[in-house]
């Protein structure tokens, strides 16, 4: 258990549809990164907020935000939904910008798009 | 931009050595990171080279040469349990944190 909890695990929606995955880092962690993860695919790097702010910005579609709240824990909401946007999405978590390229993954939230 | 390139598959058989290569092209190098995947698991960090040079973690070993771009992650006595996808990751200012395709690990009896 590497203290990132994540919810839901799993998600089914139909296209079109809004959902909202929901990140909680470890204990004292101030980084969080979203990735997203398609079958047989590597880590997208999505983005990545520290302390609230938004520190890194990767391949996240306009359909994508996401935000870090004061209490530290991140939201990364998904519109519009597309067949495509089926895949496993994980967050994870750092103490400060990743020390020794070292952060913590949660199980993921899988989502499905039928 | 950010670009790693590893081997898609590897196979080897229990009790041998295997070796994954990566090779980064990156603005800004802060280090080569390992991290192993079981099958719809969370990604797990295994290795990390800031400097050239070999870094030992009992099984698992990792190199890096800044001057070629270039790392391995080495992994000895191959058990079974080893069968795994790795990433190999590169970091850049900020802590963003780029993976590679990652090699999926066949390890045969």
């Amino acid at each position: 258990d590497s203290g990132v909890t994540q919810t839901p695990k799993h998600l089914i929606t139909a296209t079109g549809q809004r959902v909202t995955l929901r990140c909680s880092p470890r204990s004292g962690d101030l980084s969080v990164y979203w990735y997203q993860q398609s079958l047989d695919q590597g880590l997208q790097f999505l983005i990545q907020y520290y302390n609230g702010e938004e520190r890194a910005k990767g391949n996240i579609l306009e359909r994508f935000s996401a935000q870090q709240f004061p209490d530290l824990h991140s939201e990364l909401n998904l519109s519009s939904l597309e067949l495509g946007d089926s895949a496993l999405y994980f967050c994870a978590s750092s103490v400060e910008g990743g020390q020794r390229n070292t952060i913590y993954f949660g199980e993921g939230s899988w989502l499905t798009v039928v | 931009g950010q670009s790693l390139e590893q081997p898609s598959e590897v196979t080897a058989v229990e009790g041998a050595i295997v070796q994954i290569n990566c090779t980064y092209q990156t603005s800004g190098f802060y280090g080569l990171s390992w991290y192993q995947q079981h099958d719809g698991g969370a990604p797990t960090f295994l290795s990390y080279n800031a400097l050239d040079g070999l870094e030992e973690t009992g099984r698992f070993s990792s190199f890096l040469s800044r001057s070629d771009s270039y790392g391995y992650l080495l992994l000895q006595e191959l058990q079974m349990k080893d069968s795994a996808s790795y990433f190999c990751a590169v970091g850049s200012q900020g802590g963003k944190l780029i993976f590679g395709q990652g090699t999926e690990l066949s390890v045969k009896p």
